[in-house]
């Protein structure tokens, strides 16, 4: 059974705090992803890696920095965190485009970030 | 750019009601298309996929069409449970390495009995 992991569920942060949220997947997939969930906005992606120290900016980068350091690994760090950073952030990983089925997405069960 | 565009919810039925909930694409290509659901306190799950034209996806009772015609992929389901209370996102693969799938905003459905 795939199975993708985030390190926690519930996170509360102060302001100006340096956050670290990781996620780890088992399926030896070439993909991850970082999303946050916001009402009414859906899914952002923030950065997405497909490859061992490779990443790429999404649609809301801003706030934010990933390292990827092994295949299994992503994370998602923001620097220096604000309120308006508040939100469900869900990992996400797959195989590469044109692999069978094509680009599925596994996503992890979520972390719901506090920023006070 | 492409882009992935639901129809709005909350969209709120009776047990054992029809269910269709809309989504257009606008994308080159050949892309694929998905229709994902998220639980209550759950992360995103795949639901169902198509890979081309005309290819019907299928699970749980759920239904959609890839329609290139008309550039849809709407959801339908014949008669609704309470437990399929959820969010649901139509999404597309533009399917070019190095890209990200595309989601819609979301659509929450909420079943009553």
């Amino acid at each position: 059974d795939v199975k993708v992991t985030q390190s926690s569920r519930y996170l509360v942060k102060r302001t100006g705090e340096k956050v670290f949220l990781e996620c780890v997947q088992d399926m030896d997939h070439e993909n991850m992803f970082w999303y946050r969930q916001d009402p009414g906005l859906g899914l952002r992606l923030i950065y997405f890696s497909y490859d061992v120290k490779m990443k790429e900016k999404g649609d809301i980068p801003e706030g934010y920095s990933v390292s990827r350091e092994k295949k299994e690994r992503f994370s998602l760090i923001l620097e220096s965190a604000s309120t308006n950073q508040t939100s469900m952030y869900l990992c996400a990983s797959s195989l590469p485009p044109l692999a069978v089925p094509p680009d599925t997405q596994y996503f992890g069960p979520g972390t719901r970030l506090t920023v006070l | 750019g492409n882009s992935v565009t639901q129809m709005e919810g909350p969209v709120t039925l009776s047990e054992e009601a029809f269910l269709t909930i809309n989504c257009t694409y606008t994308a080159t290509g050949y892309p694929s298309l998905f229709w994902y659901v998220q639980y209550p306190g759950e992360g995103l799950q795949l639901l169902l996929k198509a890979t081309k034209a005309d290819d019907k996806g299928s699970n749980k009772g759920f239904e959609a069409t890839y329609r290139k015609e008309t550039t849809s992929f709407h959801l339908e389901k014949g008669s609704v449970q309470v437990s399929d209370s959820a969010v649901y996102f139509c999404a597309l693969s533009e399917n070019q390495a190095g890209t990200a799938l595309i989601f819609g905003k979301g659509t929450t459905l909420s079943v009553s009995s």
